[in-house]
């Protein structure tokens, strides 16, 4: 099977940068995706790494390394809105589905 | 365009009963998958339809099934409900499924609560 691992929650003050960690094991990977995910709404699509390296989205950036099984995403500049959970999901080759990790809980204060 | 859209949003069952959720995915979208998430457990696979066709299936006991019609729109079933089946059932589409782009585009989901 496959094991993902992220930290339960987090805190952070309004402008400052946080980083969200995720480790996984798996023998047949073939893509992470970050997801951010708003009290009573649905997950929206954050970000996908398949590559080893560092992918900037605007404010959000996530990174992977294959050899360690490791990625994190990298809020910079925080905002009140980006207190949500944070889903961190790995694509298996072998199952052809996303498996998703139990999601990091930001609270972004003022 | 429209987004994926679930229904019923909330609903309330006893153990025992069945219950049947509707996800209706974005327009051209052919893949339709469903999660249950839960506080302890997060986001747990159940299945993934594509064309009609059941593609992939979660560890999840035979009580919970589903299906999918012609216009890509798709029903979970659980049966027998249990206590622990209270959740948020997520549904996702994608254009061309979970093996081929991982962009999961989600529903706002049914939650269920079995008392």
């Amino acid at each position: 099977g496959q094991n993902i691992d992220q930290p339960t929650e987090m805190t952070a003050t309004e402008g400052a940068i946080v980083q969200i960690n995720c480790t996984y094991q798996t023998s047949g990977f073939n893509g992470l995706f970050w997801y951010q995910q708003h009290a009573a709404e649905a997950p929206t699509f954050l970000s996908y790494n398949v590559l080893d390296g560092l992918e900037e989205k605007g404010r959000f950036s996530s990174f992977l390394s294959r050899s360690k099984g490791y990625s994190y995403l990298l809020l910079k500049e925080l905002q009140m809105k980006d207190s949500a959970s944070y889903l961190c999901a790995v694509r298996d080759i072998r199952y052809s589905t996303l498996t998703f990790g139990k999601g990091t809980m930001l609270l972004v204060s003022p | 365009k429209a987004g994926v859209t679930q229904t019923p949003r909330y609903l309330i069952k006893t153990r025992g009963q069945q219950v049947t959720l509707s996800c209706s995915p974005i327009s051209g979208h052919r893949s339709v998958s469903w999660y249950q998430q839960t506080p302890g457990q997060g986001l747990q696979f159940l299945f993934e339809y594509f064309s009609e066709t059941q593609r992939n299936k979660g560890n999840f006991p035979g009580r919970f099934s589903g299906r999918q019609f012609s216009n890509s729109r798709s029903e979970m079933n659980v049966s027998t409900l249990e206590l622990g089946d209270s959740a948020l059932y997520l549904c996702a589409s994608s254009l061309y499924g979970q093996g081929e782009t991982g962009e999961l585009f989600f529903g706002e989901g049914s939650r269920l609560t079995v008392l």
